[in-house]
């Protein structure tokens, strides 16, 4: 079974700093996607960023960008000029290609943004 | 508004009592995902359908755990006879499967707490 680590349980940022998450994951499978989904108090999850397995050029989504280590099975959130806004709970997310398709998360990094 | 919406967004109850929650997906995503999210954690799968047939279920999904999707539309996922370990935020999530990503839309949730 595929699992998720987020090591960070909490991060803090000066805002307009830089601030960079981090996930690792275990899987034997070499076909999947990964996921930085946001968790803001009290509203629904929403979709960061993507990053398909198969590619090897990092996503970006602007101030976001993930580096994806496969290798490694490291993928992590570079949040760049950070906003007020940005102050939300981070989970990683995995995703096969086959099957259900169903997401396994991480536990979660809360980041706080100090103004 | 047309994105995933879930009702009620609090319910709370005894220990022993019976519970509905209802997901209305977004209209044309054929996928809808139940998960389970506890304080300070990551959502946990709970089942999937996919039109109106519930294809996976977790060992989390108790008996006493019932999930339908009539027609293929809104979904139910009932809790009965409560216990104080089923208080937990209940997420819904639509998504269109195709061969391709697929991004999972979530509602903002049914927090349920078990007195």
């Amino acid at each position: 079974a595929q699992t998720v680590t987020q090591s960070q349980p909490e991060m803090s940022v000066q805002e307009a700093e830089t601030v960079t998450l981090s996930c690792t994951y275990d899987t034997s499978e070499s076909d999947y996607y990964l996921f930085w989904y946001k968790q803001p108090p009290s509203r629904q999850m929403i979709l960061v960023i993507r990053q398909e397995a198969y590619k090897q050029q990092n996503a970006t989504e602007n101030r976001f960008s993930v580096n994806f280590q496969k290798a490694a099975k490291s993928f992590s959130l570079k949040i760049s000029d950070s906003q007020l806004g940005d102050a939300a709970m981070y989970f990683c997310a995995y995703r096969s290609a086959q099957g259900a398709q169903k997401l396994v998360f991480g536990q979660g990094t809360r980041l706080t943004i100090n103004p | 508004d047309t994105g995933v919406s879930q009702d009620p967004r609090h319910k709370i109850t005894k220990r022993g009592q019976n519970v509905t929650f209802r997901c209305d997906p977004i209209s044309e995503h054929n996928r809808l995902y139940w998960y389970r999210q506890t304080l300070g954690q990551g959502p946990e799968f709970l089942t999937y359908f996919q039109n109106e047939a519930q294809l996976e279920k977790s060992r989390l999904l108790s008996d006493r755990f019932s999930a339908e999707r009539p027609k293929g539309s809104f979904s139910t996922l009932e809790i009965q006879r409560t216990e104080q370990g089923d208080s937990a935020m209940y997420l819904c999530a639509s998504s269109f499967w195709t061969l391709n990503t697929g991004e999972l839309f979530f509602g903002e949730g049914s927090r349920l707490t078990v007195l």
